[in-house]
């Protein structure tokens, strides 16, 4: 089946500087990323759709210049967090969906990274 | 109130004992409606659709009742394996608006 990678899988930083999570689709193309952020025990809240070629469209609430997308081809979308800070901790998942698939919540999950600022 | 509510649980069954999970949405247009299962500290992975007419997989059943705007599922026989967190997700509008409950914890004990 549809396979998506996530890297890194765990991610400790300081206070104060940026990290990078990749998204990868490895057997198929994504057009349309998407990007989860799950706070324990609560539920996967979607922060932003990327999509390939174009900027990425943001969900309420979430800030577009804190949290940078770039979808530069159609096996790749990038999550920077800028300037992170220990409230941004939480574990953020990437998904992507198969283009013509027949239900369109068949996403496919990246494994998650788990950040986690000092 | 929630766009998709679950009971948080947890739910500790034995096994081979039947369990249900309910879930309920608020907007009435919502279109498509899935179980995910979550393992902790893991990805999402997709259990099931759910129809209207309802769904069978092996052990495990979806319902959906538009009328009420609820979900459900139903595991028969549960296995040590169920163990998990299950999520009820709802789509509404463009298929990038998938929203998640909170998810319903499973375990399962000898």
């Amino acid at each position: 089946g549809a396979v998506v990678s996530q890297h890194p899988s765990r991610v400790i930083c300081k206070s104060g500087t940026s990290v990078k999570i990749e998204c990868r689709s490895l057997d198929f193309q994504a057009t349309t990323m998407f990007w989860y952020r799950q706070f324990p025990k609560q539920s996967l809240m979607l922060m932003a759709t990327s999509n390939e070629g174009s900027k990425a469209t943001y969900e309420q609430g979430v800030e577009k210049d804190k949290f940078l997308i770039n979808h530069a081809s159609l096996t790749l979308s990038t999550l920077t967090v800028t300037s992170a800070h220990p409230e941004d901790s939480s574990f953020y998942i990437c998904s992507a969906g198969v283009a013509g698939g027949r239900d369109t919540g068949e996403l496919f999950f990246g494994e998650g990274s788990r950040l986690t600022v000092l | 109130r929630k766009e998709v509510e679950q009971d948080p649980g947890p739910f500790n069954v034995p096994e081979g004992a039947t369990v249900a999970f309910n879930c309920t949405y608020s907007n009435s247009a919502s279109q498509s409606f899935f179980w995910y299962r979550q393992d902790c500290r893991k990805e999402p992975k997709l259990l099931m659709s759910v129809y209207s007419s309802g769904n069978e997989d092996g052990r495990f059943t979806a319902q959906l009742n538009r009328a009420s705007q609820y979900i459900s599922l139903l595991i028969r026989d549960s296995k040590l394996s169920d163990s998990a967190t299950y999520l009820c997700v709802v789509v509404t509008g463009t298929a990038s608006k998938l929203t998640f409950g909170t998810g319903t914890r499973l375990q399962v004990t000898l």
